[in-house]
């Protein structure tokens, strides 16, 4: 089944004690990318890759890392997290155009509800 | 700057009426890509239509059609024949290049 995984659905940690969210995606996807959703706020776009090796920030990337080492997997790193870090991610995954012209729609994971307290 | 504009926080329409969620966005480019996403309780989020920009025709899905007005920079959600099944959170949502722009969201109740 064409999905995108993403663990844990549930976290709850201190600030401070780094963390990371792990998304995986089975559909060979170029493009992949982390939101984070807040209430009055919609989703907000964190981080974003268009391929292997290649990211580029969104627009809220302060205090969040990410890596894409390999095809199918795009974790979210928080090194030191905050209390303002407290939300709902999600990754999302989509074909691409080599050129960026054209996108299929996003498939989003489950989603993963951070509190840091 | 890219924004999305949603200015209905919540609505709510009776099973089987017709219902228009507005949405309008700001952008200088003239290639994008326009979306409407669903999220139910569960959280999923769920495509429910698509629209090219350079397409004059509205898309349509089943009960779902948009009115797509580009010089406006307008995008409304129109729902037919409304399902409890409907109730939800509804993102608009555009794409240019890499990046996509979402709303804030409207909360949506259908009432039996």
């Amino acid at each position: 089944e064409a999905q995108v995984t993403q663990n844990p659905r549930y976290l709850i940690t201190v600030t401070g004690k780094k963390l990371t969210v792990t998304c995986s995606q089975n559909m060979n996807h170029e493009y992949m990318s982390w939101y984070r959703q807040d209430p009055g706020l919609g989703l907000r776009q964190i981080y974003y890759s268009m391929n292997v090796e290649v990211t580029d920030k969104g627009d809220v990337p302060e205090g969040y890392k990410v890596s894409r080492k390999e095809k199918r997997n795009f974790p979210l790193i928080l090194e030191s997290p905050s209390p303002n870090q407290t939300s709902l991610y999600f990754c999302a995954s989509s074909l691409s155009d080599p050129r960026g012209i054209r996108h299929e729609k996003l498939f989003f994971g489950s989603g993963t509800q951070l509190s840091v307290l | 700057a890219q924004t999305v504009t949603q200015s209905q926080p919540e609505m709510s329409v009776q099973e089987a009426e017709t219902v228009t969620l507005s949405c309008t966005y700001d952008t200088s480019e003239n290639n994008y890509y326009l979306f409407w996403y669903k999220q139910p309780p569960s959280r999923q989020m769920i495509l429910v239509i698509r629209q090219e920009a350079y397409k004059q025709q509205n898309a349509t899905e089943n009960r779902f059609s948009v009115n797509f007005q580009k010089a406006a920079k307008s995008f409304s959600l129109k729902i037919s024949d409304s399902q409890l099944g409907d109730t939800a959170m509804y993102f608009c949502a555009f794409m240019i290049i890499d990046q996509f722009y979402f709303g804030t969201g409207t909360s949506l109740t259908v009432i039996p």
